[in-house]
């Protein structure tokens, strides 16, 4: 069974601290996706990974995926109440035809 | 384009009844997945749809779900005889190619009472 195990669960910080969340698997990624979802609505797609060590960079935000393609961090620099919600990560694996998502990092930031 | 639609936004039904939610993929996506989401979880997959062909269907899909995607458009996900364990965010995608990453939609949230 493919698992995705995101850290921590939940994180509540204040406006302009920096934070990294985890995704980590026991499997190799073909390809591993970073979602943030608000209340109510469906995951928005942040960014996509699939070269191991590949960083990728969004405004504030910083992704990782492991030499390995067995991890991916994604770091947030000088935090704003707009990013909160719920970070997910998702991973393809070889031979998968769906996506499999972790359970998610919740992220409150506080003005 | 207006991304990926769902309806309703909202059902509350009581058990034992038949529901039936819609999803709208973007026009030039083959592929459609429906996922299941409850409170504090990720996402959780259900099944999966290349053009009208259902390729692959979670073993958590009892008897009583059933999807379609007739002409390789929209998809209907079906649940008969629903019971409180259903109630969850039920939530569409669609995606040109997997690795991609999807594009969801708002979802349809059941509540089972």
């Amino acid at each position: 069974t493919q698992l995705l195990e995101q850290s921590p669960q939940f994180l509540s910080i204040q406006e302009g601290e920096n934070l990294t969340v985890y995704c980590n698997s026991s499997s190799v990624f073909s390809s591993l996706q970073w979602y943030r979802q608000e209340p109510g609505e469906g995951p928005v797609l942040l960014v996509t990974v699939v070269t191991g060590g590949e960083v990728k960079k969004l405004k504030r935000l910083t992704f990782q995926f492991g030499d390995a393609r067995k991890d991916s961090s994604l770091h947030i620099t000088a935090a704003q109440p707009g990013d909160t919600g719920l970070y997910l990560c998702a991973g393809d694996f070889t031979g998968g035809f769906k996506t499999i998502f972790g359970a998610g990092t919740r992220l409150f930031v506080k003005a | 384009d207006t991304g990926v639609s769902q309806n309703p936004r909202h059902k509350i039904t009581k058990r034992g009844q038949n529901v039936t939610f819609r999803c709208d993929p973007i026009s030039e996506h083959n592929r459609l997945y429906w996922y299941r989401q409850t409170l504090g979880q990720g996402p959780e997959f259900l099944t999966y749809f290349q053009n009208e062909a259902q390729l692959e269907k979670s073993r958590l899909l009892s008897d009583r779900f059933s999807a379609e995607r007739p002409k390789g458009s929209f998809s209907t996900l079906e649940i008969q005889r629903t019971e409180q364990g259903d109630s969850a965010m039920y939530l569409c995608a669609s995606t040109l190619s997997g690795a991609d990453g999807y594009t969801f939609g708002s979802g349809t949230r059941l509540t089972v009472v």
